[in-house]
């Protein structure tokens, strides 16, 4: 089955700079990578993801990136503000298998 | 507003005894889902189901059942809670295989 791995577990950041999270996985067929950002005492909510004939998509201060010959794909946050404190979580999965398969997390804190 | 709720939030058991643990959506989306949350082990799919009468193990299904009577539904049980059970619990539903999975807020489970 599908292995995800996530770097690094935890992430502290100076407000105002750039955060990166990556992500790889080990099966290649996997063509869909949703991130997740958990608050405290919430569920994971989406905050972006990224199907497979695309290499890079950006909302705002948010963007992944996608390398299917490498198996990697990472998040990026510009200009980090205190909200974005919180746990992100990369997945993937094949489309069809509505099935997702979990990074371990990243702890990201904004140093004010 | 459309939602999807779990309850309790809160659960104190003891070993041996059975537990369920509610989940309720009013999107009326086809598939659900069950997760555990441990740290270090990100989120882990239990079971899941793509409609009524439909489940299907996931990952870390021993231990556990689900069972789907109607769409806005899909309770967890634990026949015999062991302490490893242990967690935070979520559910989530999406609409259909290409379709965002959303979350419910989690039961803290502690098995004593």
């Amino acid at each position: 089955g599908e292995n995800v791995e996530q770097h690094p577990s935890t992430l502290s950041v100076q407000e105002g700079d750039s955060a990166v999270i990556k992500c790889t996985y080990s099966d290649s067929a996997s063509n869909y990578f949703p991130w997740y950002k958990q608050e405290l005492g919430k569920g994971p909510q989406l905050i972006i993801d990224i199907r497979s004939n695309v290499g890079e998509k950006k909302d705002q201060r948010i963007a992944v990136t996608l390398n299917k010959t490498a198996k990697h794909f990472s998040l990026h946050i510009t200009e980090t503000q205190p909200e974005d404190s919180a746990v992100y979580f990369c997945a993937a999965s094949n489309f069809g298998n509505e099935k997702l398969t979990f990074g371990t997390g990243t702890r990201l804190t904004i140093i004010p | 507003d459309a939602e999807i709720t779990q309850s309790p939030r809160h659960k104190i058991t003891e070993t041996g005894r059975q537990v369920t643990l509610a989940c309720h959506q009013t999107w009326n989306h086809n598939n659900m889902f069950w997760y555990r949350q441990d740290l270090g082990h990100g989120l882990r799919l239990i079971h899941y189901s793509y409609g009524v009468q439909d489940t299907n193990k996931g990952e870390v299904s021993d231990g556990y059942s689900v069972s789907r009577s109607n769409t806005e539904d899909l309770p967890l049980t634990l026949e015999s809670a062991a302490s490893s059970q242990t967690s935070v619990y979520f559910c989530a539903s999406s609409k259909s295989s290409y379709n965002e999975q959303f979350f419910g807020p989690g039961t803290r489970l502690t098995v004593l």
